[in-house]
């Protein structure tokens, strides 16, 4: 059974760099999925960030792209986030998850089987 | 940009009856759609994937249907654990990313 958990600090101050980073256990992250971010304001829904492959490649949501990085550590079996310049605007339960691929021949990343449990992040000075 | 529209907002419905929750997009995505539940303080679970296939351990009483702009999340017979938010998403290849509708959050009447 795959597992996800996200870690990380809960506070960040305006203008600063939010960093998570997500340790996958119970499989390995140079298996065949990408991973992704996905955050949730309070109260509000989902919005994908963004994902990697163990190779590296990774895919940004243009709305953020300018802003966000993501990284793979295969040595320690985890991938991480950083979004800079952030605003009270980035307040969100963060979550990690990793993609399902479907399909037979070419396949596509059909969404998200495996989440985190998620981590609060609140941009406040 | 796709953007996804779920209708309705909001469901109110009693234990047994059935569920029919819509999502429209504003230009095909073909079957590259996928549906979830999210219940308060939980991450969301997967229920349904390329439109139409359950995820694993989904219970049959969930079923999804459509292609291309319009597609529907069907409960059969509500249970007690089914009130929640379900949220679709779609997939596109080019530029490869994701996007997730608002919602449609299913109480007890």
């Amino acid at each position: 059974q795959v597992q996800l958990q996200e870690s990380g600090p809960g506070l960040v101050k305006p203008s600063g760099t939010l960093s998570l980073t997500c340790a996958v256990s119970g499989g390995s992250i140079s298996s065949s999925n990408w991973w992704s971010w996905v955050r949730q304001p309070p109260g509000k829904g989902l919005e994908w960030i963004g994902e990697i492959y163990h190779s590296g490649s990774t895919n940004y949501n243009p709305s953020l792209k300018s802003r966000v990085t993501i990284s793979v550590d295969k040595s320690k079996n985890q991938f991480s986030l950083k979004l800079s310049s952030v605003t009270a605007a980035d307040t969100a339960v963060y979550y990690c998850a990793r993609d399902l691929p479907y399909g037979s021949g070419s396949y596509y990343n059909a969404g998200f089987d495996y989440w985190g449990q998620g981590t609060l992040v609140t941009v406040s000075s | 940009e796709i953007v996804l529209t779920q209708s309705p907002a909001t469901l109110s419905l009693s234990p047994g009856e059935r569920a029919t929750l819509s999502c429209r997009a504003s230009q095909s995505v073909s079957s590259y759609l996928a549906w979830y539940q999210q219940k308060p303080g939980q991450a969301p679970r997967l229920l349904i994937y390329d439109a139409s296939n359950r995820a694993t351990g989904i219970p049959a009483r969930f079923s999804g249907s459509g292609s291309g702009t319009d597609f529907t999340l069907t409960i059969s017979s509500l249970e007690p654990e089914d009130f929640a938010v379900y949220y679709c998403q779609q997939r596109s290849n080019w530029p490869p990313s994701f996007t997730f509708g608002p919602g449609t959050k299913v109480d007890i009447k």
